[in-house]
């Protein structure tokens, strides 16, 4: 059992560039969820779905954007990259409706130079 | 908004000692989760213990226990017989307990433990 999968682990862009976070899980979990950490400080929702086709809006959206088209995966594109993108991301899942907790992927370093 | 704090941003202990670790958060909720996420230097996430708000017994996992106090609003942990392998980031965070909500985990800034052989 996998679990939640991120991909890429590192990854360095240049100002501008875009590129997509992969998230894929194998629990058949409804609620999907994309956090930042920043340096010294805890997570911060950037977006999440309740389940395929319905995303919405966390508390730091702005120069990011999603989709769910599986119940399984749901990447993270981020458009024009900028200096203040420069964080870890991590992936989560979780059956809401049970009392489990959020599962998490292992998270995404990305630099943005 | 619900909000949670952790009041120290570092903390240490010896080696097999007991320390404990500070949590407050605001609600209006009368009914959550909370827990406890340890995160090593390999950046995992790794779910330490949790405890239900409707439960009045405190949870326990193995060297790990909680403190909690509803009406003060307060989740400390308790890591007894503290081992080397237990120094770590650790976050406390909040989740709403109904569905139909974001669901998401609400965290502190963490605090970094430092075990001492």
């Amino acid at each position: 059992n996998a679990g939640v999968t991120q991909t890429p682990k590192f990854r360095i862009l240049k100002i501008g560039q875009s590129m997509t976070l992969q998230c894929t899980q194998d629990m058949n979990h409804n609620y999907m969820y994309w956090y930042r950490q920043d340096p010294g400080m805890g997570l911060k929702l950037i977006y999440y779905s309740v389940g395929a086709g319905i995303t919405d809006k966390g508390e730091v959206p702005n120069g990011y954007n999603v989709s769910r088209s599986t119940t399984e995966d749901f990447p993270l594109r981020l458009e024009l990259a900028a200096p203040s993108q420069t964080s870890v991301y991590f992936c989560a899942s979780t059956l809401l409706g049970s009392n489990q907790p959020q599962h998490f992927g292992d998270g995404t370093r990305l630099s943005i130079l | 908004a619900q909000t949670v704090t952790q009041s120290q941003p570092e903390m240490s202990v010896q080696e097999a000692e007991t320390v404990t670790l500070s949590c407050t958060y605001d609600t209006s909720e009368s009914d959550y989760y909370l827990f406890w996420y340890k995160q090593p230097p390999s950046r995992q996430m790794i779910l330490v213990i949790r405890q239900e708000a409707y439960k009045q017994q405190n949870a326990t996992e193995n060297r790990f226990s909680v403190n909690f106090q509803k009406a003060a609003k307060s989740f400390s942990l308790k890591i007894s017989d503290s081992q080397l392998g237990d120094a770590a980031m650790y976050f406390c965070a909040y989740r709403t307990f109904y569905g139909g909500s974001q669901g998401n985990l609400i965290f502190g800034k963490g605090t970094k433990l430092s075990v001492k052989p």
